[in-house]
């Protein structure tokens, strides 16, 4: 059973700080990665999709990669505003069992950039 | 405007009853998918459809049903089996696999009375 961890569960930052939010997931084989966004009480806001065969997607300040091998990915903002404060979730879709339509969600993490 | 409609935003249901969660979507997307997401956790997958009159179970799927009698509908129903139905309710589509960009509505909060 596919199985999604974010780390950390909280980050609290500077505004203007670079930083790096971290997932992982057990089954590496995967159809793709996203990355959302999730504001309080909304729905969520897809960032960046990763392929299984590329390795980094870029989108303005937002840069996500994928390590399929190690079962990793990274999403990096650049120069955090205070607008960036929202939970952030990884989702995993496709798992050895071969369903494509499933995406398996991380609990996400809850950023705040402080003005 | 081109999106995903979920109704309502907030309800409230007296233990024993069913409730009906209305989604619709202009985007002409094939798949629709439901999830249930609880404070400080993850979604999990309820229901999806990836055509219509076709629908398969999710991780979940116990105390709940759907149907797909139309593209652009995909209802979720709480049934009074559902232990522990007080949670966020989010509907999502997506053009084919869930492996495209899943787009999703604003959710549907739902608490038991």
């Amino acid at each position: 059973k596919q199985e999604v961890t974010q780390i950390p569960a909280a980050l609290s930052v500077p505004e203007g700080e670079n930083l790096v939010l971290n997932c992982s997931f057990t089954d590496s084989a995967i159809y793709n990665l996203q990355w959302f966004r999730q504001d309080p009480g909304k729905g969520l806001t897809s960032l960046l999709l990763i392929q299984s065969s590329q390795r980094e997607q870029t989108s303005g300040r937002l840069n996500a990669s994928l390590d399929k091998s190690s079962g990793r990915s990274t999403l990096y903002i650049a120069a955090s505003q205070p607008g960036d404060s929202a939970t952030y979730l990884c989702a995993v879709a496709g798992d050895s069992g071969g369903s494509n339509y499933k995406l398996t969600f991380g609990k996400g993490t809850l950023l705040t950039v402080n003005p | 405007d081109g999106g995903i409609t979920q109704s309502p935003k907030y309800l409230f249901r007296k233990e024993g009853q069913n409730v009906t969660l209305s989604c619709e979507q202009n985007l002409n997307h094939d798949a629709m998918y439901w999830y249930r997401q609880d404070p400080g956790q993850g979604l999990r997958l309820i229901y999806y459809s990836q055509i219509v009159n076709d629908f398969q179970k999710g991780d979940i799927a116990e105390g709940y049903s759907v149907s797909r009698e139309k593209k652009e509908s995909f209802p979720l129903t709480v049934t009074s089996a559902q232990k522990n139905p007080t949670a966020f309710y989010l509907c999502a589509s997506s053009t084919g696999a869930a492996g495209n960009t899943i787009y999703f509505g604003e959710g549907s909060w739902l608490t038991v009375v």
